[in-house]
């Protein structure tokens, strides 16, 4: 079974610009998360799909970053304009449903922001 | 008061020694509690799920809950040079079933 995939892998931009990251879910998960995780803390939810509807985004800076999933499958996640303080790994995950915290993740995407 | 709480380590222990990791979470309708593993540099994999007080064993793993302390454990019995990570305690709260997770405590097992 395939894992959850995310690209880029790494990204380098300087503030005030715009970056992308893409994800594609385990195939059948209903549930997709975006976690931001800086080095030393722990994954903060971004934002939460059930299907392609939105149920969590409290936590999304929604000045700057913006989400979708598009027809319940693969999901971009977009900043603009970068601030500094952006500076994270971006970490895809899937779960079959939202009723479970099992949740698997992709390798991430780690941008910085000169 | 944040939502779940870890103590951040490190946390030293000797090979075959075992290791204790602790949690301790703020909504009290919590059900589902989870312990993830995450190596440096890669991402965060579930280890246990525990969903009912008590102890649940898996391996040289065991995870504890008390729902009325609020409080979760990690106990790695044995405890290799592999095993030496970041473990991440997670839960589920709210309505929409937020995972929610702590800062995480960096293991550290030395040879």
């Amino acid at each position: 079974e395939a894992g959850v995939a995310q690209s880029p892998r790494y990204k380098i931009i300087e503030k005030r610009q715009s970056v992308a990251f893409w994800c594609n879910p385990i195939s059948g998960h209903a549930t997709l998360y975006w976690y931001q995780q800086i080095l030393g803390q722990g994954p903060k939810l971004l934002i939460q799909f059930q299907n392609n509807g939105v149920v969590d985004d409290s936590q999304l800076p929604k000045d700057r970053f913006s989400a979708e999933r598009l027809k319940g499958v693969d999901s971009t996640l977009k900043i603009q304009p970068a601030k500094l303080e952006d500076s994270a790994v971006y970490l895809c995950a899937s779960s079959p449903n939202q009723n479970t915290g099992e949740l698997f993740f992709g390798e991430g995407s780690r941008l910085t922001v000169l | 008061q944040k939502e779940v709480e870890q103590n951040s380590g490190p946390l030293s222990v000797p090979e075959g020694a075992i290791a204790s990791l602790n949690c301790t979470y703020s909504d009290r309708g919590s059900q589902s509690f989870f312990w993830y593993r995450q190596y440096s540099g890669k991402s965060p994999e579930l280890i246990m799920s525990i969903y009912s007080n008590g102890d649940k064993e898996d391996g040289r793993f065991t995870a504890q809950l008390n729902k009325a302390s609020q409080y979760v454990s990690l106990l790695i019995r044995d405890s290799q040079p592999s095993d030496s990570a970041t473990y991440l305690c997670a839960v589920i709260s709210g309505g929409y079933q937020k995972v929610t997770f702590g800062t995480g405590t960096k293991l550290q097992v030395i040879p």
